[in-house]
């Protein structure tokens, strides 16, 4: 079946540097989507890339779909973007099912 | 916006008992819901699939007599965990898909004393 793995699994960074989420993936994604997950286990859809580059505030992704990756780019990191950050994906054929990856927990320090 | 609602947010339930969990979409028509289990360990389990005018797919390990699910409309799905046990505890989650992007409820989170 399909695999997603995401690296680092986890990342330790003081407020304001920069963070950046590897997400590879294991056939070509026809879906791909960056969430955010709070403590409290809410599940944020942060950005829909199933291919190129795309922005939405300080987030940037970018995904390759030939080599089968996707980034995101975290700029400027705050505190309050502490969390877990998954990517998830579906294959060709994967019939509106999403794989998701294991999670990079990221941690803002003050 | 979309938005999908989801309750409870958190229910206990006694080893053996049964709950219903209920989702829905608001803002835009779903066409496709789906169930995800989240363990303890973080990792996403798919439960089932129920998609606009066909029947709901249960994945392996999944079955519809210990997880029935109910999806009547565009908007709207519930599912009820049927005699729950230790292992069936962790958080739900259920996606429903717009033209393109999934949006996920904030979860249900069981907890099976």
């Amino acid at each position: 079946g399909q695999q997603v793995q995401q690296s680092p699994a986890s990342l330790v960074l003081q407020e304001g540097e920069n963070a950046e989420l590897q997400c590879n993936f294991s056939s070509t994604a026809t879906q791909l989507q960056w969430f955010y997950q709070r403590p409290g286990g809410s599940l944020v859809s942060l950005l829909y890339n199933p291919s190129g580059t795309k922005h939405t505030g300080r987030l940037t992704s970018t995904t390759v779909t030939k080599e089968r990756r996707s980034s995101l780019h975290i700029s400027s990191s705050q505190i309050t973007d502490s969390g877990t950050y998954f990517c998830a994906m579906e294959g060709a054929g994967g019939a509106d099912r999403l794989t998701f990856g294991k999670g990079t927990q990221l941690i803002i320090q003050p | 916006g979309a938005l999908v609602y989801q309750y409870p947010r958190r229910t206990i339930c006694k080893s053996g008992t049964s709950m219903r969990m209920e989702c829905q979409a608001v803002g835009f028509q779903a066409t496709s819901v789906a169930w995800y289990r989240q363990s303890p360990q973080k990792t996403f389990e798919l439960i089932a699939l129920s998609t606009v005018n066909s029947a709901i797919k249960y994945e392996q390990n999944f079955t519809q007599e210990k997880f029935p699910i109910s999806h009547p409309n565009l908007s709207f799905s519930s599912m009820t965990v049927l005699n729950a046990y230790l292992e069936d505890r962790g958080l739900y989650l259920c996606g429903a898909r717009g033209l393109t992007e999934v949006f996920f409820g904030k979860g249900t989170r069981l907890t099976v004393v």
